[in-house]
This record gives C-alpha cells, sequence and structure tokens, in this order.
C-alpha cells in the first residue's frame, strides 16, 4: 500500500509554545489530506480537511487559529499547534487521499504523540 | 443514533480461534468500507476495502458489506497474537470524510 510519513514522532513541548508536524506521501500525490487528533483508547476524531491550495476545512469545535493547516503541495500538509497547552497533548494522526487509485483509500501516517508540559 | 456503531470490547479469543468484528450504521448514502488495524501508538494501518455490498476475501481476513441490512463484518481466521490490535471500521461516500467506529480491541491469546 502507499506510504504516508509523520514528523516527528513524539514531541514533548512547553506550554505557550508552538509545534509543527508534517505529513508526507511518499509515493502518490495526494490532493486532500486529513488530520485525526485521538486519545487514549478512543476513535479517530477529525479534526480538518486540507486541500493543496486552499484553506483548511475544519470540523465544528476545531480552532482554526489554534491548529494551523498548511497543504502548501501534493505531498506535504503541515498541521502547527500554536501556543500549546497541556489540553492540546494528544496523539495526531495525518492521512492522505490517493485519488488516484480507484478505490479514494486514505492511507494514515504513524502519528505523532504530542505532549505538553 | 450514531452514524457508526462498533462495540468496543474488549475481545479476548484464544490462538487459532476464528474472529468475528463487525460494525452497523445509519447513513445509506455509504458506499465506501474500510476495516484498519491500529497497533497501540502507531497509526492505522488499511486492512481490507469493500466497495458497496458483498465479500473480499484476503489471506486469513474476510472482509463482507450487507448494505440492506446496513452491517459489515470482519472475519480472522486463524487468528494469531499478532493479531492482537484495535480494528476500526470505517465508511464514507464518494468524496466525502470517512466515519470511523471507535474501534474494537482484540486480543489473541497464546
Amino acid at each position: 500500500g502507499a506510504v504516508v510519513s509523520q514528523h516527528p514522532s513524539r514531541v514533548i513541548c512547553k506550554s505557550g509554545t508552538s509545534v509543527k508536524i508534517e505529513c508526507r506521501s511518499l509515493d502518490f500525490q495526494a490532493t486532500t489530506m486529513f488530520w485525526y487528533r485521538q486519545f487514549p483508547k478512543q476513535s479517530l476524531m477529525l479534526m480538518a480537511t486540507s486541500n493543496e491550495g486552499s484553506k483548511a476545512t475544519y470540523e465544528q469545535g476545531v480552532e482554526k487559529d489554534k491548529f494551523l493547516i498548511n497543504h502548501a503541495s501534493l505531498t506535504l500538509s503541515t498541521l502547527t499547534v500554536t501556543s500549546a497547552h497541556p489540553e492540546d497533548s494528544s496523539f495526531y494522526i495525518c492521512s492522505a487521499e490517493d485519488r488516484t487509485s480507484s478505490t479514494d483509500t486514505q492511507y494514515f501516517g504513524p502519528g505523532t504523540r504530542l505532549t505538553v508540559l | 443514533q450514531k452514524e457508526v456503531e462498533q462495540d468496543p470490547g474488549p475481545l479476548s479469543v484464544p490462538e487459532g480461534a476464528i474472529v468475528s468484528l463487525n460494525c452497523t450504521y445509519s447513513n445509506s448514502a455509504f458506499q465506501y468500507f474500510m476495516w484498519y488495524r491500529q497497533y497501540s501508538r502507531k497509526g492505522p494501518e488499511l486492512l481490507m476495502y469493500t466497495y458497496s455490498s458483498g465479500n473480499k476475501e484476503d489471506g486469513r481476513f474476510t472482509a463482507q458489506v450487507d448494505k440492506s441490512s446496513k452491517y459489515i463484518s470482519l472475519f480472522i481466521r486463524d487468528s494469531q497474537p499478532s493479531d492482537s490490535a484495535t480494528y476500526l471500521c470505517a465508511m464514507s461516500s464518494r468524496n466525502t470524510p470517512l466515519v470511523f467506529g471507535k474501534g474494537t480491541r482484540l486480543s489473541v491469546i497464546a
């Protein structure tokens, strides 16, 4: 299957700092990428849909000024958690959609564990 | 009623058992159905993809979709300890975001 990478895999930061997470599709072009958040033993919660070259679409209750998304190329989307606070600590996972395939399948990155002290 | 319902488990089975995992859904527009496997602290990995109704088999895994009942299943034959993970069903209609179930935690005991 297609490969999606995420960097960093783990980050610990102080409260008030900003953290950038990168999501890359390694062997296909992804016009659409998705950002999810997952709390322990919970399912994935969609935060936003990122379309290359346009503004991201945020789900209800997700602050767009808090979670900045940039999808500057067909293989890279970034999520920046601005002024992070301890309640932002979570597992953040991106996925990329391979629309060249007939299945419109989403492939997930390995996730980034964010801990805000 | 939630769009996708999935029993969170945990489900514990002995090695070699046949495992049955299920999801029900309410949106009749769904036509793409997927099963993902997620190991602890890892991203979900696509296991099976099915379009519309029917069965699909891949090795020890069989996915079934019954659109008339709005019910999908994943069967794992000859289960192994390495199958221990959380299994997430997911579904969507064309060009819409995936809707996930809560995931079922499976433990296969050697």
